[in-house]
């Protein structure tokens, strides 16, 4: 069973636009998320996160919004820039991180200039 | 300052044939992770070890799977015999301690015919 879920496989956006990246989770246990980017033939590079105590954190263009009650998180990317393309992976973990990240499948999003 | 350092980059093999995927944490990192990327699956946890000592192998999908972490500075994951499901990208990450930003090596490109 999926832990972590982020149901749209990929995403299109157009340049300057706003790309929000969805994420769902089940485990009530999880109380910090992160997200983190992926290009071609490189490994995941960190790119946010949140702890459950929060339920908001911006870093520059990137924003991830944290609802526990819904078990949901989002990431939203403003303005969305070509380089934004890659693969956004959602994670969670438990024990305000000491606990091995359980990962989403991804979302691929691309810009379009 | 280099980061987590996995080999080979890419492996072709048949069916049958012994896999062997090498990986340098970032030194200095207490602990280890072996993560599995599939289309169907995302990323998955396979094995992590703390202090050189695996903490949990469940991941591991079957007993042709073993990890292991000979000192702080090198692990290996090894599949024997191969099966043409098993072909992935193979990451590798490591972290100062459980908890804090995971750093992911660039992956191993595993097909077996």
């Amino acid at each position: 069973d999926q832990q972590v879920k982020q149901n749209s496989p990929s995403l299109s956006v157009q340049e300057g636009r706003i790309s929000i990246l969805n994420c769902d989770y089940t485990n009530s246990m999880f109380d910090y998320f992160l997200w983190y980017k992926k290009y071609p033939a490189e490994g995941p590079t960190f790119l946010i996160s949140i702890s459950s105590i929060k339920d908001k954190n911006e870093d520059g263009r990137f924003t991830v919004f944290l609802n526990k009650s819904a078990k949901h998180l989002s990431l939203h990317i403003v303005p969305s820039q070509p380089g934004d393309s890659a693969v956004y992976f959602c994670a969670a973990s438990q024990n305000s991180g000491n606990t091995p990240l359980v990962f989403g499948k991804g979302t691929r999003l691309s810009v379009i200039a | 300052d280099a980061g987590v350092i996995q080999s080979p980059r890419h492996e072709v093999t048949e069916m049958g044939q012994e896999v062997t995927l090498r990986c340098k944490p970032i030194s200095g990192h207490n602990s280890l992770f072996w993560y599995r990327q599939t289309m169907m699956r995302g990323l998955e946890l396979l094995i992590y070890f703390n202090n050189n000592v695996p903490i949990d192998d469940s991941g591991m999908p079957e007993d042709r799977f073993s990890a292991k972490m000979p000192n702080a500075s090198f692990s290996t994951l090894k599949i024997q015999p191969s099966e043409p499901r098993d072909s992935a990208v193979y990451f590798c990450a490591s972290r100062l301690h459980l908890a804090g930003e995971l750093f992911f090596g660039e992956g191993s490109r595993l097909t077996v015919l």
